[in-house]
């Protein structure tokens, strides 16, 4: 079946520091890849989507791209600051075959001023 | 409106107890979700709602039942729960629907806690 795999952290970098959270899938038909955020006692916020291969999505000067070649979606930010702690899920859906969205497990980030 | 709202904010109850959550969006969207999610773990899915109807149920136990009583709202009763039970119960949104990116919106959850 689909699944998602990112790294699990947690991942503690420096204010201004380059994030990279790496994500794959594996997927037998052409499903949405998403990044969700969940900040500390909160729900999940979609942070950015892609819908097909090589489109990019970004928000929030984070960005990731789809791509289908190496089944990634990578997250990255230039510059994360304080406010970015917090948990990121990269996640895929499938429409064509349910309503489900797949979860990777979460990546926990601290960012240290 | 982009908003799923869900109350109560928290929730402790007793083995022994009736309650219910509660969650309500107003996007038009067709497709409704619960989900468990423990601490330091992904959500997990429990059940889907897809035009008022019940579509994917992923082996709940009984002691949770779901209930949409119309297109912008979604109930979850629960009865006679167990302390493994206690986690963050959140409800999602989506259009749904063939083609798409059917991403799903979600409300802030309910804490509960049983006793």
């Amino acid at each position: 079946g689909d699944s998602v795999t990112q790294m699990e952290g947690p991942v503690t970098l420096s204010e201004e520091a380059f994030l990279t959270i790496n994500c794959t899938y594996t997927a037998t038909g052409y499903p949405s890849l998403f990044w969700y955020v969940q900040y500390p006692g909160e729900g999940l916020q979609l942070l950015l989507k892609a819908t097909k291969a090589d489109d990019k999505g970004s928000n929030k000067g984070f960005e990731a791209t789809y791509r289908k070649e190496t089944t990634s979606f990578h997250l990255e930010k230039g510059s994360v600051q304080v406010s970015d702690s917090a948990v990121y899920f990269c996640a895929l859906s499938d429409l064509n075959r349910d309503d489900k969205i797949i979860f990777g497990k979460g990546t926990r980030l601290h960012i240290l001023p | 409106d982009t908003e799923v709202t869900q109350t109560p904010k928290h929730l402790v109850m007793g083995m022994t107890n009736k309650k219910s959550l509660k969650c309500e969006q107003h996007m038009g969207h067709r497709a409704m979700y619960w989900y468990k999610q423990k601490a330091k773990k992904p959500p997990e899915l429990m059940f889907v709602y897809s035009y008022e109807k019940l579509s994917i149920n992923e082996s709940v136990p009984s002691r949770f039942s779901p209930e949409c009583p119309n297109s912008s709202l979604l109930n979850l009763h629960l009865h006679a729960l167990q302390p493994e039970d206690s986690a963050l119960y959140l409800c999602a949104s989506s259009r749904g629907g063939q083609g798409g990116s059917n991403e799903q919106f979600f409300g802030p959850g309910t804490r509960l806690t049983v006793l």
